[in-house]
């Protein structure tokens, strides 16, 4: 079954201890990207990575770190945790496409089912 | 970058009623429209897409529509259930160059009265 598994699903920490949130795809997706979703905010993208060792910005970087060492996982790092980055995070994976202009997303992205973080 | 904007962020309707959400985005070169549906608790998924070649297109009760002089694209539900209460994200984007940075519209929750 294809799928984006992120874990943990749950997570209760304190302040100033690193976390990592894991997010694995089976579908060799070469896009991979991070949302964090805030009420009123909608969907953030935090970080994505186009293939494996490319990773970018994306809107709301600050306090997140991430890998690509393999194309299947993606994981989210945490170094020192804030109450402001308490929040629903989810994973996503996409196809990419070459065109003429360069790798581009064909456009339908799957979501991991999301992990609740909470830092006091 | 792309300034997408949602509308309704909240939408309440009765079954049977129809419900449409309009999403406007700034991004002239956007070519790809799709809608994502998020149930309580779970990831979103693509629920319907258009490209930028056709004005309309329909999937059952669903449907969207894309008016690209406006620079917006509408999704239609008729004939609403309660299994369709959910939060719907709009997601524009080009599919020339660089468009891994993803921009998303802010939700609407919709909630369907039985």
């Amino acid at each position: 079954e294809a799928q984006v598994t992120q874990n943990p699903r749950y997570l209760i920490t304190v302040t100033g201890k690193k976390l990592t949130v894991t997010c694995s795809q089976n579908m060799n997706h070469e896009y991979m990207s991070w949302y964090r979703q805030d009420p009123g905010l909608g969907l953030r993208q935090i970080y994505y990575s186009m293939n494996v060792e490319v990773t970018d910005k994306g809107d709301v970087p600050e306090g997140y770190k991430v890998s690509r060492k393999e194309k299947r996982n993606f994981p989210l790092i945490l170094e020192s945790p804030s109450p402001n980055q308490t929040s629903l995070y989810f994973c996503a994976s996409s196809r990419s496409l070459e065109t003429s202009g360069g790798p581009t997303n064909t456009g339908e992205l799957f979501f991991g089912e999301g992990s609740r973080l909470t830092v006091l | 970058g792309e300034n997408v904007e949602q509308h309704p962020s909240t939408l309440s309707v009765q079954e049977g009623d129809s419900a449409v959400i309009k999403c406007t985005y700034s991004d002239s070169a956007s070519n790809y429209f799709p809608w994502y549906k998020q149930e309580l608790g779970k990831g979103s998924q693509l629920i319907i897409d258009i490209r930028s070649n056709v004005g309309e297109k329909k999937d059952q009760r669903i449907a969207v529509t894309l008016n690209k002089t406006a620079k917006h694209f509408s999704l239609h539900i008729t004939e609403t259930q309660p299994e369709d209460s959910a939060v719907y994200f709009c997601r524009p984007s080009s599919r020339g160059g660089s468009n891994y940075k993803l921009t998303f519209g802010k939700g609407t929750l919709l909630t369907v009265n039985p």
